[in-house]
């Protein structure tokens, strides 16, 4: 499993935009990359995936470059419901064992 | 977006006792399921995947006499905590996955066991 960097914490505003970059410098050809959310005492949940450049959909984009060693998680004029832990996996696509690193907690200020 | 429930959302038990924990999918089959444990301000540890009818696969590290899973249906996984002690204490994540939804991981709202 590649391992995973990502900042501990962030801090932003509510109508911001807030970029959380991940590190993945050993990712293999296969592997893709996936984005969950955790808010505090409940599971977490799926946010995005991708496998190069860029995916978007209702919640976030996600751009991965080309040499794919790093991804950001875009998130899109921040809520303070946003306020959560964002966990970066990266692993194939039909690797059912998920390896949560550390994660980014991000608080959303008024 | 499926669910996947947990009962109950928290627990709190004596030392030495034993604590059930259920994980159902509840508008899906599913083909596995996970148990995660995470403490606190801490990431999910993988604890172990369990098929339908089949023996769970432990991660290294997790003793399967202490956590005992059941997964007796394609709907219901359940995680016991046999003779619990209070660094059990934790707070117990499951998920499903089916192949009909490709191979996503549902999770479910989580399980607080607090032992005292």
């Amino acid at each position: 499993l590649a391992k995973t960097t990502q900042p501990i914490s962030m801090d932003s505003y509510e109508g911001q935009e807030v970029n959380i970059t991940c590190s993945h410098n050993n990712i293999a050809t296969n592997d893709y990359i996936t984005w969950y959310q955790q808010f505090p005492s409940q599971g977490p949940r799926f946010i995005i995936q991708g496998y190069k450049t860029k995916v978007t959909n209702e919640v976030a984009s996600l751009f991965i470059p080309a040499d794919r060693k790093s991804s950001t998680l875009s998130l899109p004029r921040v809520s303070l419901s946003d306020t959560a832990v964002y966990y970066c996996l990266v692993a194939l696509i039909n690797d059912y064992k998920l390896s949560f690193g550390a994660g980014t907690t991000v608080t959303v200020r008024a | 977006g499926a669910v996947v429930s947990q009962h109950p959302s928290w627990v709190i038990c004596k030392s030495g006792t034993s604590v059930k924990i259920e994980c159902r999918s509840l508008d899906f089959q599913a083909t596995t399921m996970f148990w995660y444990r995470q403490f606190p301000k801490q990431s999910l540890m993988l604890m172990a995947t369990s098929n339908e009818g089949s023996k769970a696969t432990y991660e290294q590290g997790v003793e399967k006499d202490k956590f005992l899973i059941n997964h007796a249906s394609l709907t219901l996984s359940t995680l016991t905590v046999t003779s619990a002690h209070p660094e059990d204490s934790s707070f117990y994540i499951c998920s499903a996955m089916s192949r009909l939804l490709d191979n996503e991981q549902f999770f479910g709202p989580g399980t607080r066991l607090t032992v005292l």
